[in-house]
């Protein structure tokens, strides 16, 4: 398995324009997390998948934040409009929901509003 | 929420000396995972562990649980310049949520 894929590794966008960044989970994972990481908030869960269902987006920080995930192999988390705060790593992680299990991680998004 | 947190958030040593980082949480935790992120990587799993007290070793990592299930510590002997990064505990939530620690960086000096 070619581990979580996430696309694109990075993105330079003006602030104001819309951004969409893209995951595919492990095959057969079927619990899906979206992070966000930067150095002063370290790693904050914005919202998390079980079965294609969003179970808390507790953490997701305003409206102008949302994330789908249409079927098992593909979720998006998008930001519209973006703002120069939402600069940061984007991380996309899955796990295989049974019991006590890691999560793994894709190699994440830098995305960059100026 | 539940939360945990990470001491030190930063450290520095000489290669070849030990490091520890502590996870300490106010609640009860049903397990306590580790992860390690290089600089410019992404959080890769090292170890779970779920029983109180429970102590597990990975060549020169030694990572401990709580009596308590409270707190959790790793431990790496004779630190070598591969082992910089930044390490994470988490936590899995009831509904298998994964919570994150602050982290701790680790600096190693040739």
């Amino acid at each position: 398995d070619a581990g979580v894929i996430q696309s694109p590794r990075h993105e330079v966008t003006e602030m104001g324009q819309e951004v969409t960044l893209r995951c595919k989970p492990i095959s057969g994972h079927n619990s899906l997390f979206w992070y966000r990481q930067t150095m002063m908030r370290g790693l904050e869960l914005l919202i998390y998948f079980n079965n294609n269902v969003p179970i808390d987006d507790s953490g997701m920080p305003e409206d102008r934040f949302s994330a789908k995930m249409p079927n098992a192999s593909f979720s998006t988390l998008k930001i519209q409009p973006s703002e120069p705060r939402d600069s940061a790593v984007y991380f996309c992680a899955s796990s295989f929901n049974r019991g006590n299990t890691e999560a793994f991680f894709g190699q994440g998004t830098r995305l960059t509003v100026v | 929420g539940q939360q945990v947190m990470q001491i030190p958030q930063y450290q520095h040593v000489q290669e070849g000396e030990d490091f520890t980082t502590y996870c300490n949480s106010s609640t009860t935790l049903s397990n306590i995972q580790w992860y390690k992120q290089r600089p410019g990587g992404h959080p890769v799993f090292l170890i779970q562990l779920v029983k109180s007290g429970e102590v597990k070793k990975q060549k020169r990592l030694t990572f401990q649980f709580g009596e308590a299930k409270k707190n959790s510590s790793l431990h790496i002997t004779a630190t070598q310049t591969t082992d910089v990064g930044t390490y994470f505990c988490a936590f899995t939530s009831g509904t298998y949520k994964y919570i994150f620690g602050t982290g701790t960086r680790l600096k190693v000096l040739a």
